[in-house]
């Protein structure tokens, strides 16, 4: 069974830095595209970022610069690390494995709160 | 890139059909056919119902179809039962090699 597993989530003062992980079973996240996607409370989702197969990145413009995907493939893991957050990075964050340009299955989220 | 324009609500009685349309451009919707549907409940993580414009999931009820024409994609959910009640929303790839998902979409069952 696919299944995907955030965590890392917590309060940060605006500034700060965090990093998040996506624990992924069930199959191989190397041969997989994978992205994080976002959801500050009571809004919408929010595409932030995505690594292909073949190791090539892309990020929303307002994380570009800040916000850095990685995987480490001997854990079968997936990151995004967070710098110089701000209180609207606020939000859930989900990661999800790619299907045909879209995403599933998807992890049940991990909060990230920006506040003083 | 702006999100792609859903409606805000839309309700239909048990056993009815309604669509959710979803209005992009041609950097997105317009020109790639990477349309994907998700459903949503309160407190949960989004479900993926709908990928590459039309083809389902394994597990996906086939109550649940999706459509293009031009820059709008369509999501019609037919035989609408009670637990269809959630937020659904679009996504589509873009020219920027970017993703962007739509304002999101409250269907409720009457």
């Amino acid at each position: 069974e696919v299944q995907l597993v955030e965590s890392g989530g917590g309060l940060i003062q605006p500034g700060g830095s965090l990093r998040l992980s996506c624990a992924a079973s069930g199959f191989i996240v190397s041969s997989n595209y994978l992205s994080w996607v976002r959801q500050a409370p009571g809004k919408g989702l929010e595409w932030v970022s995505v690594i292909y197969s073949g190791g090539s990145t892309d990020y929303a413009d307002s994380v570009k610069g800040r916000f850095t995907i990685s995987r480490d493939n001997s854990k079968n893991t997936l990151y995004l690390q967070m710098n110089s957050l701000r209180a609207e990075d606020t939000a859930v964050y989900y990661c999800a494995r790619g299907t045909g340009r879209g995403f599933g299955p998807w992890g049940q989220g991990t909060l990230v709160t920006v506040s003083s | 890139q702006s999100a792609l324009t859903q409606p805000a609500s839309v309700s239909g009685s048990p056993g009815q059909s309604i669509t959710i349309s979803c209005t992009g451009t041609s950097s997105d919707i317009g020109g790639y056919n990477y349309v994907s549907w998700y459903q949503q409940h309160p407190g949960k993580a989004p479900k993926l119902m709908i990928y590459e414009v039309s083809n389902r999931p394994s597990g996906v009820s086939n109550r649940f179809s999706g459509s293009k024409s031009g820059n709008t994609a369509s999501l019609t959910i037919s035989g609408l039962q009670a637990e269809d009640e959630a937020d659904y929303y679009c996504s589509s790839y873009t020219s920027s090699s970017s993703y962007v998902f739509g304002t999101g979409t409250k269907v409720t069952v009457l």
